[in-house]
């Protein structure tokens, strides 16, 4: 069974400034896929970036990048030009190969300062 | 649209009652998963059917139940309800091989008064 942790509970970031949000995850398996979900206030589940294990380079979606430390299972979320509407809850999950299950960690609350 | 649908988006019903959720998946997505977020907690797994078959099991209540019928929606089944029950509850399907994303519909917030 994997684990995932999030151990800081909230962030704030000043706008157009980068903030880095921590994800430390544990699995024995060698095939996994890690997740960063955002959840604004409408609670919607809103997939931010993905990242395939096997793969090497650093997911990139716009102005989201991931650093995937593999041996330190670490995958942290950066977030660069910080837009108001970025505050949002964020969660970092895992899951092990295909259709199976997302384990969540607890999630990180990250408030944008005008 | 997601296309993951949850009915219904809002409930309320009184403690004892018993609720029954609704999820349609993703057009070709054989996997549903279901999650339950208390307030300000993160996604607890309930339980995940695939095709038609339960394929994993979480921290599900014995009150609770689910299943997955031949057009691939899903019901979750919630019974003697609790005050303690009150959360959002997420359904999720992927597609498994085809990609490895997970959509999530935008849940059932149950409030049990």
């Amino acid at each position: 069974a994997q684990t995932v942790t999030q151990s800081q509970p909230e962030m704030s970031v000043q706008e157009a400034e980068t903030v880095t949000l921590s994800c430390t995850y544990d699995t024995s398996e060698s095939d996994y896929y890690l997740f960063w979900y955002k959840q604004p206030p409408s609670r919607q589940m809103i997939l931010v970036i993905r990242q395939e294990a096997y793969k090497q380079q650093n997911a990139t979606e716009n102005r989201f990048s991931v650093n995937f430390q593999k041996a330190a299972k670490s995958f942290s979320l950066k977030i660069s030009d910080s837009q108001l509407g970025d505050a949002a809850m964020y969660f970092c999950a895992c899951a092990t190969g295909a259709n199976s299950k997302l384990t969540f960690g607890k999630g990180i609350t990250l408030s944008v300062r005008p | 649209d997601s296309g993951v649908t949850q009915t219904p988006k809002h409930l309320i019903t009184a403690t004892g009652q018993r609720v029954t959720l609704r999820c349609s998946p993703r057009s070709g997505d054989l996997s549903v998963y279901w999650y339950q977020q208390s307030l300000d907690q993160g996604l607890q797994f309930l339980i995940q059917y695939y095709n038609g078959e339960e394929r994993a099991k979480g921290n599900i209540l014995e009150r609770f139940s689910a299943q997955q019928f031949p057009d691939l929606h899903s019901e979750l089944n919630l019974s003697s309800l609790e005050l303690g029950d009150s959360a959002l509850y997420f359904c999720a399907s992927s597609g498994g091989l085809r990609d490895y994303g997970y959509t999530f519909g935008s849940g059932t917030r149950l409030t049990v008064v």
